[in-house]
């Protein structure tokens, strides 16, 4: 079957810095790409989403974009803080409501 | 004021014994979904619901079972319980049409001995 998988495992960033985390998907099906953060002993909380006919998307302090070419995604958070230390997971739909997630990479901010 | 809630938040329980994990929601939403998180593994879908009388298995659901008994409650039951699952377990809701954006709850920390 088709998966969702994650570059790194641990990312560890000074405060203030940016931050990269990177995901790479391999079904060509899905219609929505979605980033969740899970902090310690919380269930996941999602964060921002990118539909697949777009490349880049933005919220507050953070960027998705999308690589369709490479099937890349990759969640930016600018200025990163204490809070936003946390286990990150991207997940696709294949349509329906059905996620498929990947395995998570843990976000370390340093002081 | 949590909007999914999860019950019980942690449980032991040894082999072979039936166990029951139970979830509800104040958000309004029609769409449940029970997870299973193991290290390393990420979040597998067990079952998902889409309204009271719908039920569908997810990716892992061979030794589980559910009940949605109303469009608040969803429950996820072990009928043996054995060690390998062993694991945290999430309810889920979201809105139809909207099923990328789901809405956790806390989790239920379970351990089979």
């Amino acid at each position: 079957g088709e998966s969702v998988g994650l570059h790194l495992p641990t990312l560890s960033v000074q405060e203030g810095d940016n931050s990269i985390i990177n995901c790479a998907y391999s079904n060509s099906a899905s219609d929505y790409f979605i980033w969740y953060k899970q902090e310690s002993g919380k269930g996941p909380q999602f964060i921002i989403d990118i539909r697949s006919n777009m490349d880049k998307r933005q919220g507050q302090r953070v960027t998705v974009l999308l690589n369709k070419t490479v099937k890349h995604l990759s969640l930016q958070i600018a200025a990163t803080q204490p809070g936003d230390s946390a286990v990150y997971f991207c997940a696709e739909r294949e349509g329906g409501n059905k996620l498929t997630f990947g395995t998570g990479t843990q976000l370390k901010v340093e002081l | 004021d949590a909007d999914v809630t999860q019950t019980p938040r942690n449980r032991i329980t040894k082999t072979g014994k039936r166990i029951m994990l139970e979830c509800s929601q104040t958000k309004g939403h029609d769409r449940m979904y029970w997870y299973r998180q193991d290290p390393g593994l990420g979040l597998r879908l067990i079952y998902y619901s889409f309204d009271v009388k719908d039920i569908n298995k997810g990716e892992i659901s061979d030794g589980y079972s559910v009940s949605r008994q109303a469009q608040a409650k969803f429950s996820l039951s072990l009928e043996s319980a054995i060690p390998n699952q062993t694991a945290l377990y999430f309810c889920a809701t979201s809105v139809r049409g909207i099923g990328h954006e789901q809405f956790f709850g806390p989790g239920t920390r379970l351990t089979v001995l």
